[in-house]
């Protein structure tokens, strides 16, 4: 089993749309989770760290279940320049390692 | 501070050749990752380092590859011989408190 698997998408939403899509993780004893932003043919750039409470930078609000082990991405308002792959990121207490996962293509239309 | 600075940014290179890429972190970041990119594996672990010393290298895919971090300020990757297999993107990413920010990638093609 992979250590962080993401539904590799994508999800093509029109303008203004809601678009949420989840990261699973395997290691229980994860404690720090972020949010990347991949461009096409451009590096990945971290977009928000993710707080047990959930949290929100303007349109977009991240939420972690632990005990689901998932944490999750909701862009809300989708703009044309949101278009990229998201990127899940998971480290494990005491550890280092950031695993990330295969990543989420989202495409917004016009 | 200019970020995580890369060279170089493009490499061709002959299958057998010796490549090295090299990496400048940002100043006061502890760790510093390698990864390598393609379509088909995605973003895939080399190898990382906390305060130059090499923490795992378990992703490194053999022998023919070795990364050196001799200071603070900088690492190499080496790939020696390369092979057409080895052609992706490379990025180095250093961090500091788990929140990394990556280079902008060395993309290597062998053939």
């Amino acid at each position: 089993r992979k250590e962080v698997e993401q539904d590799p998408g994508p999800f093509n939403v029109p303008e203004g749309a809601t678009v949420a899509f989840n990261c699973t993780y395997s290691n229980s004893a994860s404690q720090s989770f972020f949010w990347y932003r991949q461009d096409c043919r451009k590096e990945p750039k971290l977009l928000m760290s993710v707080y047990s409470s959930g949290n929100e930078d303007g349109r977009f609000t991240a939420q972690l279940n632990r005990a689901s082990q998932y944490i999750s991405l909701l862009i809300r308002d989708s703009k044309l320049s949101d278009s990229a792959t998201y990127l899940c990121v998971v480290s494990a207490f005491g550890d280092y390692k950031l695993s990330f996962g295969a990543g989420t293509t989202v495409t917004v239309r016009a | 501070d200019a970020g995580v600075i890369q060279s170089p940014r493009h490499e061709v290179t002959e299958m057998g050749q010796e490549v090295t890429l090299r990496c400048k972190p940002i100043s006061g970041h502890n760790s510093l990752f390698w990864y390598r990119q393609t379509m088909m594996r995605g973003l895939e672990l080399l190898i990382y380092f906390n305060n130059n010393v090499p923490i795992d290298d378990s992703g490194m895919p053999e022998d023919r590859f070795s990364a050196k971090m001799p200071n603070a300020s900088f690492s190499t990757l080496k790939i020696q011989p390369s092979e057409p297999r080895d052609s992706a993107v490379y990025f180095c990413a250093s961090s500091f408190s788990r929140r990394a920010f990556f280079g902008q990638g060395t993309r290597l093609t062998v053939v």
